[in-house]
């Protein structure tokens, strides 16, 4: 069984640049998340997807980034227009329960690291 | 914020044991442990999880105090590949779905 993945695996872009980066979830798994870690810092989640839905953007930054999840397959993260403190590595995860919850073990994919000079 | 306390990091020799403590004194009676790990350059990866028995599986081992203040993960011969940093994270509904990672433990597996 396929694990998550992401693409790109690295993207350098200029201050102001639009960057969109993938995630393929676990196949059949309902929950996709977005976590980013910024250089010196601790893993912070951003959102959740349950299906095609957002059912928590209480992580996301601001109103740059944006987050989608067309039909409820892999999902999109792009960051309009990129800023210097947006550098770091974007994680995504899935799970497999609809119901979500504490045992719902999340699975997570190698990254993107975002450079943005 | 994470809900856990761990050492900044530790050294285990190859081949040994190696036991990662993890605090969370404030845990509540329906919220799991679990424990997740970064090797350089990769994603977190899920190691295992519990309540309150103890659970073993084909990577590790957790230990759960009977009071649920305290767990240790076991790593029972660790090699240079286990070389990572170790979070420990409480989970339960009181932060939704979402994982609060901690700084967690770097343990060092040295020859």
């Amino acid at each position: 069984e396929a694990g998550v993945t992401q693409f790109p695996s690295h993207s350098v872009i200029e201050k102001g640049q639009t960057v969109t980066l993938r995630c393929d979830p676990i196949s059949g798994h309902d929950n996709l998340y977005w976590y980013r870690r910024v250089m010196g810092k601790e893993i912070k989640f951003l959102l959740h997807f349950v299906k095609e839905s957002k059912q928590d953007e209480s992580g996301m930054p601001n109103n740059r980034f944006l987050a989608e999840r067309t039909g409820g397959t892999y999902s999109t993260l792009k960051v309009q227009p990129a800023e210097l403190e947006d550098s770091g590595v974007y994680f995504c995860a899935s799970s497999p329960r609809l119901a979500g919850g504490p045992t719902d073990t999340q699975y997570f994919g190698p990254g993107t690291r975002l450079t943005v000079l | 914020d994470a809900k856990t306390t761990q050492p900044t990091s530790m050294d285990c020799a190859e081949g040994r044991a190696a036991n990662l403590p993890c605090n969370h004194s404030t845990i509540s009676g329906n919220e799991y442990v679990y424990w997740y790990r970064q090797i350089h350059s990769q994603g977190p990866q899920y190691i295992i999880h519990g309540l309150k028995n103890n659970e073993t599986n084909e990577m590790a081992s957790l230990i759960i105090t009977e009071d649920r203040k305290s767990s240790t993960l076991i790593l029972p011969h660790a090699t240079l590949r286990d070389t990572a940093v170790y979070y420990c994270i409480v989970r339960g509904y009181e932060y939704g779905n979402k994982l609060v990672f901690g700084a967690g433990t770097i343990l060092r597996v040295k020859s």
